[in-house]
């Protein structure tokens, strides 16, 4: 299983962009790197994912490096609602199994 | 409305009484699983299935049984609860295939063994 690493935590003022990393050296070729958040204890929520192309929508951009050893989710403009658990997960070969770690904990601060 | 739904999502039970935890999607979803979230340990996945009848282990899947008779559902089963399986549980779904990871969650259920 293609494993993702994380920090754990992350501070971000409001209004700047928030850039969570991650890293997953031993994705492969045809694996698709998504990503979540999770507010409080509600169920996560699907933000955005990627294959090899950078990604935009109206939540945030994925950038993936040309390697695809890692990559960063940006919001460009953070609020204090984007204070939230984020989840970078990489479904092994498209299979069943998700793994999704511990993920980075970012605070949103005035 | 497109959604996923546990139910119960608040429950105290006692050990060794047997409980079903119950998830139902109306997306018409494939892929179905179920997680365990715990302080300090992130979402770890129980129990998955990739269509009906068909079912597989996850990460975490000692003391629990699911079962996928049908598409919508995907219920989990506790035979014999005990204190370590206090936790709160997601089920989720997705169309499967490619899009596996485009995972839609449920609201949770918060489950106390006593």
């Amino acid at each position: 299983d293609a494993k993702t690493t994380q920090p754990p935590s992350m501070d971000c003022a409001e209004g700047r962009a928030a850039n969570l990393p991650c890293n997953h050296s031993t994705i492969s070729g045809n694996e698709y790197v998504y990503w979540y958040r999770q507010i409080h204890s509600q169920g996560p929520q699907y933000i955005i994912h990627g294959l090899k192309n950078n990604e935009t929508n109206e939540m945030a951009s994925l950038i993936i490096t040309e390697d695809r050893k890692s990559s960063t989710l940006i919001l460009p403009h953070a609020t204090l609602r984007d204070t939230a658990v984020y989840y970078c997960i990489v479904p092994y070969n498209q299979g069943g199994k998700l793994i999704f770690g511990q993920g980075t904990e970012l605070s949103v601060k005035p | 409305e497109a959604q996923v739904t546990q139910n119960p999502r608040y429950l105290i039970t006692v050990t060794g009484k047997k409980l079903t935890v119950t998830c139902s999607q109306n997306m018409n979803h494939e892929y179905m699983s179920w997680y365990r979230q715990d302080p300090g340990l992130g979402l770890r996945q129980i129990y998955y299935s990739m269509n009906v009848e068909v079912t597989d282990k996850g990460d975490v899947p000692e003391g629990y049984k699911v079962s996928r008779k049908e598409k919508r559902n995907f219920p989990l089963i506790l035979e014999s609860p005990s204190p370590n399986q206090t936790s709160l549980y997601f089920c989720a779904s997705s169309s499967g295939g490619r899009d596996t990871g485009e995972l839609f969650f449920g609201e949770g259920s918060r489950l106390t063994v006593l």
